[in-house]
């Protein structure tokens, strides 16, 4: 089946804009998590969802960064008034469920970049 | 703080070696450890994932193993070969559902 699909695979964007970055879990995968990873780092934990709700969301790093997953699969990533610090690659991942035991599924990711 | 790191950074060996990447993590209490692979401008694919309770997996060529109780992951790569040149990361999950990754070890295989 699908893996865990991202879009855009690449995002240029001014200081100061409103970017959106969408993730799409594989079809029946309950947890999804966004993770950021800057060069030569590994990634960074962002927000994790159980279902439609944010379960943890302590890797936010401002209040300029926020999630979404209103129907229990699709969700975006919506950074406001971006810095040139936070370029980097955004990771999603899926889960069958949210537990230690269960294996995420790593996307593509979305390159972003503020110039 | 969980804290994950991977030893040597960078690591170029010939082909056909067998190798050991390094991973060490500060706190035990962990559920499992996941080792991934991830090629330039890729996303991570999964190799292996250790439960909490496993010593061990293997998958063809390559062998995890876990102390938890040293706090220590080494990942065996058995008769290398120059496809098996990429970033390696593992990471740990505790009680949160996150992952918690180290930095990488950049392996290249040379014919």
């Amino acid at each position: 089946g699908a893996g865990v699909s991202q879009t855009p695979s690449n995002k240029v964007t001014e200081k100061g804009k409103y970017v959106e970055l969408r993730c799409d879990p594989i079809s029946g995968h309950t947890a999804l998590y966004w993770y950021r990873q800057s060069l030569g780092q590994g990634p960074e934990f962002l927000i994790y969802f159980q279902g439609t709700g944010a379960a943890d969301d302590s890797g936010l790093p401002n209040d300029r960064f926020f999630a979404v997953r209103p129907e229990g699969s699709v969700s975006t990533l919506k950074i406001q008034r971006t810095e040139r610090g936070d370029s980097a690659v955004y990771l999603c991942a899926s889960s069958l469920y949210a537990g230690g035991g269960s294996e995420q599924y790593f996307g593509p990711g979305t390159r972003l970049t503020v110039t | 703080k969980q804290e994950v790191t991977q030893i040597p950074a960078a690591l170029s060996v010939p082909e056909g070696e067998n190798l050991v990447l390094n991973c060490s993590f500060t706190d035990s209490a962990i559920y499992n450890l996941q080792w991934f692979r991830q090629d330039p401008g890729k996303g991570l694919t999964s190799l292996l994932l250790i439960q909490s309770s496993q010593r061990e997996q293997t998958s063809g060529r390559l062998n995890a193993s876990l102390d938890k109780s040293s706090g220590r992951s080494t990942l065996y790569i058995a008769a290398s070969q120059p496809g098996d040149s990429a970033t390696y990361l593992c990471a740990v999950i505790q009680g949160a559902q996150k992952l918690v990754f180290g930095q990488g070890t950049r392996l290249t295989i040379n014919p």
